[in-house]
Formats: C-alpha cells, sequence, structure tokens
C-alpha cells in the first residue's frame, strides 16, 4: 500500500513564526504536491514538484515556500505564519508511470492553528 | 480554467437509505477520480473512471460516467454511518499531473 505521512496531526504555532510541515512517501513517487483546505473552499493547490529540487507554484503560492532535497520528501514553510494560515495542509504523492490517471495518495493531514 | 461543481453541497440522511451525488463539469474530463475523505483524514481513491458511459462498482457504491464525459454521478444504496465523510469528484487535466478537484458533497449518515 501507498503510504503518505505528515509530521504532525496537529500543530498550534504563534504569529510570526517559521513553520516547516514535512510530508514523506514511500512509493517512489515523481511528483508530490501541498494543499490547504478550507471549508466552503474546498481543496487549493499551493506548490508541487515533480522531481527533486523542482518545484512548481499552485494556485495560493503567496506567504509559503517548499523544499525536495530528496524524492521521498517534500517539505511545505511558512516563512513568517499568520493567522489566516489556520488551515487543514495535506499533501499529496502521485506516479508519472500510469499516463492519464494521475491518482493521488494523500497523507492524513497537519490540521495547523495560528494564534 | 476548468470548473468542477459538486452537489447536493450537503446531504443528511438515515441510514439503509439509498442516495446519489453529482459531479459536472464544464469541460470534458480527461479522466474522473472519486475521492473519499473522513472527518480529519486526508482523501482516499475510491474509483478512477475514463470512458463515457462507464459503470463501475464498489459494493454499495455504483459510479457512473456520462457519455460525453462531463458528468459523473456517486449512488450509494443502503448507506451506512461509515460511509459518512466528504465525497470529492477531481479531474487529471489532458498531459497534467495535477488534478482539478470539485468542492465535495458533505454526507452525514444517521443512526
Amino acid at each position: 500500500d501507498v503510504k503518505v505521512t505528515q509530521s504532525s496531526r496537529y500543530l498550534v504555532k504563534r504569529t510570526g513564526e517559521k513553520v516547516f510541515l514535512e510530508c514523506v512517501q514511500d512509493m517512489d513517487h515523481e511528483n508530490m504536491f501541498w494543499y490547504r483546505q478550507d471549508p466552503g473552499l474546498g481543496l487549493r493547490l499551493i506548490y508541487f514538484s515533480y522531481d527533486v529540487k523542482m518545484k512548481e507554484k499552485g494556485d495560493i503560492p503567496e506567504g509559503y515556500s517548499v523544499s525536495r532535497e530528496k524524492k521521498e520528501r517534500f517539505s511545505l514553510i511558512l516563512e513568517s505564519a499568520s493567522t489566516n494560515q489556520t488551515s487543514m495542509y495535506l499533501c499529496a504523492s502521485t506516479s508519472s508511470g500510469r499516463i492519464g490517471l494521475y491518482e493521488q495518495y494523500f497523507g492524513p493531514g497537519t490540521r495547523l492553528t495560528v494564534t | 480554467t476548468q470548473l468542477l461543481e459538486q452537489s447536493p453541497q450537503f446531504l443528511s440522511i438515515q441510514e439503509g437509505e439509498n442516495l446519489t451525488v453529482y459531479c459536472n463539469s464544464s469541460s470534458v474530463f480527461s479522466s474522473l477520480q472519486w475521492y473519499r475523505q473522513e472527518p480529519g483524514e486526508g482523501p482516499v481513491l475510491l474509483v478512477t473512471v475514463v470512458t463515457g458511459g462507464e459503470v463501475k462498482k464498489l459494493k454499495r457504491l455504483t459510479f457512473q460516467f456520462g457519455d460525453a464525459r462531463k458528468d459523473s454521478s456517486l449512488h450509494i444504496t443502503a448507506a451506512q454511518t461509515g460511509d459518512t465523510g466528504l465525497y470529492l469528484c477531481a479531474d487529471s487535466g489532458a498531459g497534467s499531473y495535477q488534478l482539478t478537484f470539485g468542492k465535495g458533497t458533505k454526507l452525514s449518515v444517521i443512526p
């Protein structure tokens, strides 16, 4: 079974702190994604990566950065956390192998609260 | 930009009832995926449909893909409390690894 793990299920941080969210997948997937999920807004893509050291902006990259130094690990960084970044953060991965069938495998999510 | 609309937004039913939720796209789907997200967890893939008119069954869940590949439905027979969750549809754009998600149908099955 594909497994995607996230470093924390719940996190509480103060405004202005630097926050690191870690994601690890064990299926040798090339592509990894970070989303945030808010009521009424659905899943919104923050950043994705299709290879080590490669990254692409998604729909809402402002206030975030990412790092992918190893294939299995994709980190999301909040440079200076703000209250409007309180959300559920979901990491996902997918293989490039099955053309047109890019089913994504999700981690359990990190519920981040910024106070 | 493709838009996926899911309906209804919320659904609350008694255990044992049948239900259908819908996903409609502003453009033709490349491949349509249905996910279920239980409270406090990440989405889990239920099924992928590719061919217009396709019907797939997963135990009590029946997925239909419209002939024109612009709409899909998910029918649940004899709902159980374990079916409670957020049902999301998603499309992978042609040649893209990214998915476009609908906002989901939040289903509550009451015992």
